[in-house]
């Protein structure tokens, strides 16, 4: 069963603009991960952040985690073009070994 | 980083028909493998994890029996679509985790994927 919620369901914004989308869940978890899938294709790891992290940053990535209200949060910066595809955040539950993607969020970023 | 792959990576077959795709980690031994689906615009259903050396473990509502899966060494899972229909058509993708230190490694490495028409 899914385990994550994300919204916005779909985000289109503007070249330079930033995009933040949000993913919330029901249970305790070890890690959180984010991915990206464009269409058609395999899912792209962009950032993991584990339960006992606030906030990480990777390139023009920033991923915060609220643990207590089960919630992270994406932020995308300056974006681009080449940004637009699914977003989609990744949990494993405390105790159990195996990730749940939440719903995704699509990003169409307008040139 | 560790790699997984997965073929074939596009398989069209005739309704009746059973379909074998193959995950392999490449350069790590992964215990553990899972398989997900994933139909149009829609995000990754978890169907089973699969243990090297054991039986799979379903999601509720994953058919055993349609779907089998056999994980006989520490780097191949195989999943079979047995008996395919088009609604079986999907995006298979399987992924894993490696073994580190005790325990599994924070990062889940997934296959490209294979998408799977059934006519």
């Amino acid at each position: 069963s899914q385990q994550g919620e994300e919204d916005p369901q779909a985000l289109s914004i503007q070249e330079g603009e930033n995009a933040t989308m949000n993913c919330s869940y029901k249970t305790s978890i070890n890690n959180l991960q984010w991915y990206r899938q464009n269409s058609g294709r395999g899912l792209v790891h962009l950032i993991l952040i584990r339960s006992n992290e606030r906030e990480k940053h990777s390139g023009r990535l920033r991923v915060t985690l609220d643990t207590s209200k089960k919630s992270s949060s994406l932020l995308i910066t300056a974006s681009r073009a080449a940004d637009t595809a699914s977003y989609f955040c990744a949990t494993d539950a405390a105790g159990t070994y195996k990730y749940i993607f939440g719903t995704g969020t699509r990003l169409k970023v307008l040139a | 980083g560790a790699v997984v792959s997965q073929h074939p990576s596009r398989v069209i077959c005739k309704s009746g028909t059973s379909v074998k795709i193959e995950c392999r980690s490449l350069d790590f031994q992964a215990t553990t493998m899972f398989w997900y689906r994933q139909f149009p615009k829609k995000s990754l259903m978890l169907m089973a994890t699969s243990n090297e050396g054991s039986k799979a473990t379903y999601e509720q509502g994953v058919e055993k029996d349609k779907f089998l899966i056999n994980h006989a060494s520490l780097t191949l899972s195989t999943l079979t679509v047995t008996s395919a229909h088009p609604e079986d058509s999907s995006f298979y993708i399987c992924s894993a985790r490696a073994w580190v230190a005790g325990g599994f490694s924070y990062e889940q490495y997934f296959g490209p994927g294979t998408r799977l028409t059934v006519t």
